[in-house]
């Protein structure tokens, strides 16, 4: 079963315009991770979080993680139409042999 | 380092037939997985090694098969095709024990007929 809960599904914009994805879970984690896919290609790690931090930032990209509601943000700047592709949040639950758990996923569209 | 590499990009099989998905890593990582990507279910989790001679299932297990003799190979074995199997199948590293960066193969295409 999915622990994170990405949200929007779909998201269209324009390129220089701002994206927003969210992600919920539903258990304690250690760390909550965002991927990137293109399309027909495998994931690719953007940036990882751990429990005790709030924001990290890495080049255009953002993220946020509120452990006590749960959830995190990414936030891409300055969006550009190469930015095209699902985004994944992924969380490693706070228990015993811990494994990533991956969401549905958030497509986002950037056009021209 | 060529990174997580997955053999073969595509694959058609009939009902009943096996196969091997192939999966390897130059990066020495403990940690191997195998996950299945069909639309609108994300990626789920099949098997998982923590180490050569160790591996553990996941969340769809079913029908797949995996050992891990080497730290670097980790085949999944499909038994016995069925059209539920059709999928895109992904491979991932890691080290430590899964909780950091994930590497992830190009995947492999499967179409059971």
């Amino acid at each position: 079963s999915q622990q994170g809960e990405e949200d929007p599904q779909a998201l269209s914009i324009q390129e220089g315009e701002n994206a927003t994805m969210n992600c919920s879970y539903k258990t304690s984690i250690n760390n909550l991770q965002w991927y990137r896919q293109n399309s027909g290609r495998g994931l690719v790690h953007l940036i990882l979080i751990r429990s005790n931090e709030r924001e990290k930032h890495s080049g255009r990209l953002r993220v946020t993680l509120d452990t006590s509601k749960k959830s995190s943000s990414l936030l891409i700047t300055a969006s550009r139409a190469a930015d095209t592709a699902s985004y994944f949040c992924a969380t490693d639950p706070n228990s015993g042999y811990s494994t990533l758990t991956f969401g549905k996923g958030t497509m986002l569209l950037v056009s021209p | 380092n060529a990174g997580v590499t997955q053999t073969p990009k595509f694959q058609v099989l009939k009902t009943g037939q096996s196969m091997t998905l192939q999966c390897a890593q130059d990066m020495n990582h403990e940690y191997m997985s195998w996950y299945r990507q069909d639309p609108g279910m994300g990626l789920r989790l099949i098997h998982y090694s923590v180490g050569a001679g160790i591996t553990d299932q996941g969340e769809v297990p079913n029908g797949y098969n995996v050992s891990r003799s080497t730290t670097e190979d980790f085949p999944l074995r499909l038994l016995s095709a069925a059209p539920s199997q059709t999928s895109v199948y992904f491979c991932a590293s890691t080290s430590p024990q899964g909780r950091e960066t994930q590497y992830f193969g190009p995947g492999t295409r499967l179409l059971v007929l």
